[in-house]
């Protein structure tokens, strides 16, 4: 059964850091591409990250360049996004999801909230 | 990149079927036939009900359906059930390599 587990959510201060971590089980991990996308309070989906499966490749939403880096680990099975420079609007359910042109699997989420 | 415009609230009743939109451009939508829907209930995962514009994923009840016509996305929802009270929205592959979502819609039984 395919798994992808989120976690590394919190509270943080606008201008913070924060390391977000998919820990992905029941597939090949290191055959497939991932994504991170978000859903802020109220509102909709929104596509953040992807990268290929080597890793080697990487797309940020315009929202996130410059800020955010998305990386893997296909030994340990992990997916990850380090978030800087954080702002309140940065504020989401933060999910990942394996796909490429449509995201089959997604992981529960977790939560990001941006305040001081 | 804006995000695909769509209803913001679509309702039915039971047994009806209903159709959702999603508006594009020739950069995204008109550009491939890679647009998907994906169902989300409040506190839960999206789930994938359709891809490549009509393909219905293992398990996916065929009442759901989807078709383009140009720059425009929809999914049909036919004999609706209470079950299928949730928030939908379409995604689409773009010209940036990219994905873009749509604004979602509220789907509501009556």
């Amino acid at each position: 059964e395919v798994q992808l587990v989120e976690s590394g959510g919190g509270l943080v201060q606008p201008g913070g850091s924060l390391r977000l971590s998919c820990a992905a089980s029941g597939f090949t991990f290191s055959n497939y591409e991932m994504n991170w996308v978000r859903q802020a309070p109220g509102k909709g989906l929104e596509w953040v990250s992807y990268t290929t499966s080597s890793g080697r490749t990487s797309l940020y939403a315009d929202s996130v360049k410059g800020r955010f880096t998305i990386s893997r680990d296909n030994a340990k099975t992990s997916l990850y996004l380090q978030m800087n420079s954080l702002r309140v609007e940065d504020t989401a359910v933060y999910y990942c999801a394996r796909g490429r042109k449509y995201l089959v699997f997604w992981g529960q989420g977790t939560l990001v909230t941006v305040s001081s | 990149q804006s995000a695909l415009t769509q209803p913001a609230s679509v309702s039915g009743s039971p047994g009806q079927s209903i159709t959702i939109s999603c508006t594009g451009t020739s950069s995204d939508v008109g550009g491939y036939n890679y647009v998907s829907w994906y169902q989300k209930y409040p506190g839960k995962a999206p789930k994938l009900m359709i891809y490549d514009v009509s393909n219905r994923p293992s398990g996916v009840s065929n009442r759901f359906s989807g078709s383009k016509s140009g720059n425009t996305a929809s999914l049909t929802i036919s004999g609706l059930q209470p079950e299928d009270e949730a928030d939908y929205f379409c995604s689409s592959y773009t010209t940036s390599s990219t994905l873009i979502f749509g604004t979602g819609t509220k789907v509501t039984v009556l």
